[in-house]
Order: structure tokens, then C-alpha cells, then sequence
């Protein structure tokens, strides 16, 4: 199966740092990525579609001067927290979107685990 | 807003035994139904796709049916084993929704030896 790496796995920043999430399309190129949040107990909520070459189109909500995307090349998404607050802390998680002759297929990377202090 | 609903939200099962679990989802607008395994500090890896009304699908001891009309979809575990342990999420997938999915909140499956 198609492998989607993320980094960091885990951190842990001061309130009002800015932090960066990398997700990485090993084994095929990807137009599309997806970014979720997940908070304890819940469903993964999609935050962005994030979109090689433009810019991520962003779900109700989401505010995208906090969340910043950048997809600038066909393996490799960011997504930066900015100025990360206390309430900022969840899980964040990424797919990459591999098209199929029926259908669309998500390939998830394992996510990252974020603590704002 | 759509709602995907799974349940139960857990469940313990005995090694050798068979379970089953329930995800519930808009019955209009269908265009694809996701279920994935999630276990604790890896990846959700994908288990099935069904697309069609009356889908069956297996993979070894794990199989999922599916009623697009009534929304619903089942999966199955045949002699639960300990690394059956895991979360299972499905997804909606809608004619509308151009590849983004809307997930249930997921079954926790802890099987016990």
C-alpha cells in the first residue's frame, strides 16, 4: 500500500510559538492532501484540502491565518500552527489522496500529537 | 452536516470470538463508503472500499456488507484474535464531496486472550 510519512509524531511548544507539520507522500505523487484534527473521543475533523501548485481550500470554521498550508511539491504538505494558544492542542493528521478508477482512496500518515503550554 | 455514527463506541471480546459493529450514514447523495483500522501510534490503514449497494467485502477474518439505501454498513470480525485490537473508522464518501470524507468517531475493539 502507498506509505504517508508525518513529522513530527509529537510536540510540545511555548504558547505563542509557531509550529510546523510535515506530511510526505513516500511511494507516489499527490495533487491532494487533507488535514485533520482530532480531539479525544471524536471523529477526525477535516480542517483543509490542501492542494498542490494553489492554495488549500479551507472547511467552516478553520481559521487559515492560524493555519497555514503549503503544498509545493507533489510528495510534501506543511501545515503550520501560528501563534499557538492552550487550545490549539490536539492531534493533527494528514492524508494524501491517490485516485482510482472507481473511487478515491486516503492514505494517512500516523499523525502528530501537539501540547501548547 | 452530515452525521456518520458508529457504534458501539466500544467493545471487549473474547479471543476466538466474532463481533460485529455498526456505521450509519446519509442514505442520499452515496458515493463511496470508507472502513479503516486504526491502531494506537500507527498509521489508520484502509480495509475496505464498497461502493455498490449489497458490497460484500473480506479480507481474512474481517468482513463489512453494505445498505446504501437504508445507510448502513456492517463489519464483522470472524475468531477474534489479540491483534484484532484496534480502532475502526468508517467514512463517507458523497457524490458531492469531491474525495473529502466525513468519519464516524470510531468502534474500539479490545480483544482479550
Amino acid at each position: 500500500g502507498a506509505v504517508v510519512s508525518q513529522h513530527p509524531s509529537w510536540v510540545i511548544c511555548k504558547s505563542g510559538t509557531s509550529v510546523k507539520i510535515e506530511c510526505r507522500s513516500l511511494d507516489f505523487q499527490a495533487t491532494t492532501m487533507f488535514w485533520y484534527r482530532q480531539f479525544p473521543k471524536q471523529s477526525l475533523m477535516l480542517m483543509a484540502t490542501s492542494n498542490e501548485g494553489s492554495k488549500a481550500t479551507y472547511e467552516q470554521g478553520v481559521e487559515k491565518d492560524k493555519f497555514l498550508i503549503n503544498h509545493a511539491s507533489l510528495t510534501l504538505s506543511t501545515l503550520t500552527v501560528t501563534s499557538a494558544h492552550p487550545e490549539d492542542s490536539s492531534f493533527y493528521i494528514c492524508s494524501a489522496l491517490a485516485r482510482r478508477e472507481l473511487y478515491n482512496e486516503q492514505f494517512f500518515g500516523p499523525g502528530t500529537r501537539l501540547t501548547v503550554l | 452536516i452530515l452525521n456518520v455514527e458508529q457504534s458501539p463506541q466500544s467493545l471487549h471480546v473474547q479471543e476466538g470470538d466474532s463481533t460485529n459493529f455498526t456505521c450509519s450514514f446519509p442514505s442520499s447523495n452515496f458515493y463511496a463508503l470508507h472502513w479503516y483500522r486504526w491502531e494506537t501510534a500507527k498509521s489508520p490503514e484502509a480495509l475496505f472500499v464498497m461502493t455498490l449497494n449489497g458490497d460484500e467485502k473480506k479480507k481474512g477474518r474481517i468482513s463489512a456488507t453494505l445498505n446504501t439505501k437504508e445507510g448502513y454498513s456492517y463489519l464483522y470480525i470472524k475468531g477474534s484474535q489479540p491483534e484484532d485490537s484496534a480502532t475502526y473508522l468508517c467514512a463517507f464518501g458523497g457524490t458531492d464531496s469531491w474525495g473529502k470524507l466525513q468519519f464516524g468517531a470510531g468502534t474500539q475493539v479490545v480483544v482479550t486472550p
